[in-house]
């Protein structure tokens, strides 16, 4: 069965202190990761998307990254306004059927 | 541009009640639509997913149905509420199958 782990569940962080957000995935045959932000009360945002292990992308202050089990967002020098959840998925099913399981995410915040 | 509309954006029920949401998707035709609802501390779970007018994929059993009379519109309905219909719920669309998910901004929904 296809599986989303997100670790830590909270990270409470100063402004300025990097860290990492972990998610780990076993999941046949990786069609992507992605990466969302949620703030309360709101949607989740898209923020990545990942295909490879190898790759890289690059948003402000977040990097997010990809192996073959696992993926970070790393949060560079974090502000106040980085605080909220953040979220991982990947996509379960096939074809028509294809649809994004997620993990339970990780709730971020930055104090001043 | 693509924009989702969900609305109201909060609502309280009583219980026995009946319930209808809506959500709209403008700027693409024949996106896949879903509906999750969001627990604290339990993630995202989908409850429906529709590729087509007139077409609903059912994921868990439950006191929810699911319609797309219109190729950009879902509805979530319910006969009657019950408590644990209490939750955070979240309308989605995506354009191609491993396509990121787009969210609105919710509905908070409270059965009293």
């Amino acid at each position: 069965e296809d599986q989303v782990t997100q670790s830590p569940e909270a990270l409470r962080l100063q402004e300025g202190e990097s860290s990492s957000l972990n998610c780990s995935y076993t999941v046949s045959g990786l069609r992507g990761l992605f990466w969302y932000r949620q703030d309360p009360g709101k949607g989740p945002e898209f923020l990545f998307t990942l295909y490879s292990a190898g790759e890289e992308k690059e948003k402000e202050r977040l990097k997010a990254t990809l192996t073959k089990k696992e993926s970070f967002l790393h949060i560079t020098a974090p502000k106040p306004e980085d605080s909220a959840t953040y979220l991982c998925a990947v996509p379960a099913g096939t074809g028509a059927n294809s649809k994004l399981t997620f993990g339970k995410g990780i709730t971020l915040s930055v104090r001043p | 541009s693509q924009t989702i509309h969900q609305w109201p954006a909060t609502l309280v029920q009583p219980v026995g009640s009946p319930l209808s949401l809506e959500c709209t998707v403008e700027g693409t035709s024949n996106p896949n639509l879903y509906w999750y609802r969001q627990a604290a501390g339990r993630g995202l779970q989908l409850l429906f997913y529709s590729v087509g007018i007139g077409q609903i994929s059912s994921e868990v059993p439950q006191n929810l149905s699911a319609s797309r009379p219109q190729d950009r519109q879902f509805i979530l309905s319910s006969k009657k509420l019950l408590l644990s219909d209490s939750g955070f719920y979240l309308c989605a669309w995506k354009s191609t199958y491993d396509s990121p998910l787009h969210f609105g901004n919710g509905t908070r929904l409270t059965v009293t």
